[in-house]
């Protein structure tokens, strides 16, 4: 079974830049997450997706973050414009179904690194 | 509010000898406890969950976790330390009844065992 692919696995540009990360969850995943890790943090969620719907946002900084979900399966993370503390690694993971017992499964993540 | 605590940073223990990282939690009601690790630039890999039922949880790669319900603990135990488990792990809790289905997770708890 293929995992959570995410692309890219290393990004840098300067502040006041835009990028984009992409997710693709375990095939049949209805539910997918995005998280922020910072180094030395804990992740931290930043949206989560119930097929193509929004469930919870409430910690995404909606001025400058926006993430979307067209068609309920794969996603897109973007920063507009980055700032220096949105150096982290962007996280995507996905679950089965919206499951309180249930555990995630996450990709590898995308580095950013803003200068 | 829901959070966890990993009151150490770091751990250190010789190949061989017993681990245990040490998690507490704060949750409204009952909680599901999740272990994650994490191996350098990779994503979070799902280790054991408690639910209900026996307080002993066994996991993957011989780990196992105890949940303790009035200390508020879910400690992540190994009789036998290898090598290949120094990662960096994470505690996460979400809780049984809420609106939020939010996972929570600790600052992570590094471990490094020497040969």
């Amino acid at each position: 079974e293929a995992g959570v692919a995410q692309s890219p696995r290393y990004k840098i540009i300067e502040k006041r830049q835009s990028v984009a990360f992409w997710c693709n969850p375990i095939s049949g995943h209805a539910t997918l997450y995005w998280y922020q890790q910072i180094l030395g943090q804990g992740p931290k969620l930043l949206i989560q997706f119930q097929n193509n719907g929004v469930v919870d946002d409430s910690q995404l900084p909606k001025d400058r973050f926006s993430a979307e979900r067209l068609k309920g399966v794969d996603s897109t993370l973007k920063i507009q414009p980055a700032k220096l503390e949105d150096s982290a690694v962007y996280l995507c993971a996905s679950s089965l179904v919206r499951q309180r017992a249930g555990e995630l499964f996450f990709g590898e993540g995308s580095r950013l690194t803003v200068l | 509010a829901q959070s966890v605590a990993q009151p150490e940073d770091q751990v250190n223990v010789a190949e061989g000898n017993p681990l245990t990282v040490k998690c507490t939690y704060s949750v409204s009601g009952n909680p599901y406890l999740f272990w994650y690790v994490q191996y350098p630039n990779r994503g979070l890999q799902f280790l054991l969950k408690y639910i209900t039922g026996d307080n002993l949880v066994k996991g993957s790669y011989g780990f196992e976790a105890e949940f303790n319900k009035s200390q508020t603990s879910f400690h992540l135990k190994k009789p036998s330390a290898l090598v290949s488990d120094s990662a960096l792990y994470f505690c996460a809790v979400r809780a049984e009844r809420s609106n939020d289905y939010k996972l929570s997770f600790g600052a992570g708890t590094t471990v490094t065992v020497r040969a």
